[in-house]
């Protein structure tokens, strides 16, 4: 799988967005990109998932460049409940395997008053 | 839907002892996950099991960690003559299988201290 580069750590002020860009230039054409994310003391969270469209669901948008070597995940209103961190994971996904992801250390987002 | 749910949440023992965790996965979830967490680190994959076959070891699940889905719904986690190095926070996962892209739902893992 695709390595990920990340920042180690982000603020963003409360009710403004959080943009969480990750590069992935080493990215294959089977490769999705994954988001989860880590509250304190809890297990991950998925967040969101996309192959080369941008996505959005309750939680998240995720924006992937045309040449798919990086992403942001946009979190449109960040709250305090937002504080985690966040893992950006490339793997690739065909019919018959389990989804093993591979982890880095993700970024630490601080969501402030 | 209850959840992954993993017991107990916190472990404390000595070198040397055996030490055993449960994970209860999302029911009717046939794919299920162990990982483990040190400090300032993401999870790192430990094993997976296909319903009751387990399918996938990492080069980190040395002779002492044994895991097994006896009946392809619970799994246990076994450490056999615990180590230092083996304090971390263990996490289990599930997920529905069927295809390749299917997400990961975790629960919040046994946190093992070893004196």
């Amino acid at each position: 799988d695709a390595k990920t580069t990340q920042p180690p750590s982000m603020d963003c002020a409360e009710g403004r967005a959080a943009n969480l860009p990750c590069n992935h230039s080493t990215i294959s054409g089977n490769e999705y990109v994954y988001w989860y994310r880590q509250i304190h003391s809890q297990g991950p969270q998925y967040i969101i998932h996309g192959l080369k469209n941008n996505e959005t669901n309750e939680m998240a948008s995720l924006i992937i460049t045309e040449d798919r070597k990086s992403s942001t995940l946009i979190l449109p209103h960040a709250t305090l409940r937002d504080t985690a961190v966040y893992y950006c994971i490339v793997r690739v996904a065909f019919t018959g395997t389990a989804s093993k992801l591979t982890f880095g250390t993700g970024t630490r987002l601080q969501v402030t008053l | 839907d209850t959840g992954v749910s993993q017991n107990p949440r916190h472990k404390i023992t000595k070198r040397g002892q055996n030490v055993t965790f449960r994970c209860d996965p999302i029911s009717e979830h046939n794919r299920l996950y162990w990982y483990r967490q040190t400090l300032g680190q993401g999870p790192e994959f430990l094993t997976y099991f296909q319903n009751e076959a387990q399918l996938e070891k990492s080069r980190l699940l040395s002779d002492r960690f044994s895991a097994e889905r006896p009946k392809g719904s619970f799994s246990t986690l076994e450490i056999q003559r615990t180590e230092q190095g083996d304090s971390a926070m263990y996490l289990c996962a599930s997920s529905p299988g069927g295809q390749g892209n299917e997400k990961l739902f975790f629960g919040s893992g046994t946190q093992l201290s070893v004196l």
